[in-house]
């Protein structure tokens, strides 16, 4: 069965500072891979994709990951955060293209120092 | 009203009352979705709904009630709910087809109080 694992589910960092979420997925065949962020009070909003191709994928905000298949990994990353980027972070893979069935993985929330 | 509206924001209400959350999406979607977000656990997807036809439900119990009148509009009728019912519920909708389908745009929420 297919399943999403974050590891991390609270990370803290300096504004400034780099940033890496981690996510790993369990998916038979070529996953469809998701990165939502969820600001307090808010819905999910999509950061970026992965369906196919070129493994490095650009999202909004700055935000970037890379597909890595030989360890069942889509990590999220940034150069340097900004204190707007506090929110909690979900990692989700398709389970029904047919449905449209996410699955997502618990969360990380991303704390901020300045 | 532009992506997806979720009314109310806010709701509490006691074990024996019967409410309803409504969604509406502004994108043209065909597919919508209703999520529950408890603390400390995963988004939990409740019922999936393609061209008004529910094509998931996800062993919810029953005292959940879906309703999709038209592609636009989402309800979730809700009685004799429990207190572990409590949580934050997510509208969701996508476009039907290989890769739009997985798509999906969230509403603001409800934040469901039951005590």
């Amino acid at each position: 069965a297919q399943s999403v694992t974050q590891p991390d589910i609270h990370i803290t960092v300096s504004e400034g500072a780099s940033l890496e979420l981690r996510c790993n997925y369990s998916y038979g065949a070529t996953p469809y891979l998701f990165w939502y962020v969820q600001s307090p009070g808010q819905g999910l909003q999509l950061l970026l994709k992965y369906f196919s191709g070129d493994t490095l994928v650009q999202g909004i905000k700055g935000f970037e990951a890379e597909f890595k298949r030989s360890q069942s990994s889509f990590n999220l990353r940034k150069p340097s955060v900004h204190w707007s980027d506090a929110a909690e972070y979900f990692c989700a893979v398709v389970a029904s293209s047919n449905t449209g069935k996410l699955i997502f993985g618990q969360g990380t929330t991303l704390q901020v120092k300045p | 009203e532009t992506g997806v509206t979720q009314t109310p924001r806010h709701l509490v209400m006691g074990m024996t009352n019967k409410k309803s959350l409504k969604c509406e999406q502004h994108l043209g979607h065909n597919a919508m979705y209703w999520y529950k977000q408890s603390a400390k656990k995963p988004l939990e997807l409740m019922f999936v709904y393609n061209f008004k036809e529910q094509t998931e439900n996800n062993s919810v119990p029953s005292r959940f009630s879906p309703e999709c009148p038209n592609s636009s509009h989402l309800f979730l009728h809700l009685h004799t709910l429990q207190p572990e019912d409590s949580a934050l519920y997510l509208c969701a909708s996508s476009q039907p087809g290989l890769r739009a389908h997985n798509e999906q745009f969230f509403g603001p929420g409800t934040r469901l109080t039951v005590l």
